[in-house]
C-alpha cells in the first residue's frame, strides 16, 4: 500500500501571508497514461465534509480561489495558499489514487498567527 | 445541484451489521463511480471503497474487505454500504462521495457506533 506523509501537522500563517503544506509518497504516483500524478488535496472546515481543492496535483477544482496551487511530480507535493484569507482556516489533507487503496495522509491543520 | 445523502448509521453491538445507504440527486447517477470514505471521531480520512457505474467493478480497503459491500442500484439513484462483522474501530462518520478519483462531492455522513 502507498503511504502518504504531510508536513507539517500543524502550521499557523499571519492573514495575508503564504502558507505550503508538503505531501510525501512511498513511492510515484506518476500515472503514465496521462503523464499526471494522481494527487487530490482536500480542505475539511470543522463540522463539514471534505471539500475537493485540488487533482492531478496540479488543476483546481470547480469554483477554488486561484490562490490555491498544487505542484509537484513523483513523490513529492505541495499546496500553497498563496495569500491567507481567514476562511481558509481548516485541515487539509492529500490523497493519491494511484492505487487501491487510495491513501490519505493524516491532515495538515492550518490556523491563523 | 449535486445532492448526496446519507443514512442508516447508529449504535450497534459488536458482531453487528448495518447497512448504509445514500441517495444522489443533482446528477446522472448511473455516469460515475461512487465512494465510501470514513472518518473516525476528530481523526483523519480513511478511503474505504468504491464501485464502477454498472457494478461490475469494487475495490475496498484490506481492513473491510470480506466483512463491508459495496453496492449501488441505479434506478434508484442509491449507493450501499453493507457492513457486517462490525468491530469498534469500525465506529466512524461515513461518507458518501461521488467520483473514482477525485472526489468532487461529499454527502454529509452517517455516524455508525459499535459498542457494547
Amino acid at each position: 500500500d502507498i503511504v502518504m506523509t504531510q508536513s507539517p501537522d500543524s502550521l499557523a500563517v499571519s492573514l495575508g501571508e503564504r502558507a505550503t503544506i508538503n505531501c510525501k509518497s512511498s513511492q510515484s504516483i506518476l500515472y503514465t497514461s496521462n503523464n499526471k500524478n494522481s494527487l487530490g488535496w482536500y480542505q475539511q472546515k470543522p463540522g463539514q465534509p471534505p471539500k475537493l481543492l485540488i487533482y492531478w496535483a496540479s488543476t483546481r477544482g470547480s469554483g477554488v480561489p486561484d490562490r490555491f496551487s498544487g505542484s509537484g511530480s513523483g513523490t513529492d507535493f505541495t499546496l500553497t495558499i498563496s495569500s491567507l484569507q481567514a476562511e481558509d482556516v481548516a485541515v487539509y489533507y492529500c490523497q493519491q489514487y494511484y492505487s487501491t487503496p487510495y491513501s490519505f495522509g493524516q491532515g495538515t491543520k492550518l490556523e491563523i498567527k | 445541484e449535486v445532492q448526496l445523502v446519507e443514512s442508516g448509521g447508529g449504535l450497534v453491538q459488536p458482531g453487528g451489521s448495518l447497512r448504509l445507504s445514500c441517495v444522489a440527486s443533482g446528477f446522472t447517477f448511473s455516469n460515475y463511480w461512487m465512494s465510501w470514505v470514513r472518518q473516525a471521531p476528530g481523526k483523519g480520512l480513511e478511503w474505504v471503497a468504491n464501485i464502477k457505474q454498472d457494478g461490475s467493478d469494487k475495490y475496498y480497503v484490506d481492513s473491510v474487505t470480506g466483512r463491508f459491500t459495496i453496492s449501488r442500484d441505479n434506478a434508484k439513484n442509491s449507493l450501499y454500504l453493507q457492513m457486517n462483522s462490525l468491530r469498534a474501530e469500525d465506529t466512524t462518520v461515513y461518507y458518501c462521495t461521488r467520483g473514482r478519483w477525485t472526489l468532487d462531492y461529499w454527502g454529509q455522513g452517517t455516524l455508525v457506533t459499535v459498542s457494547s
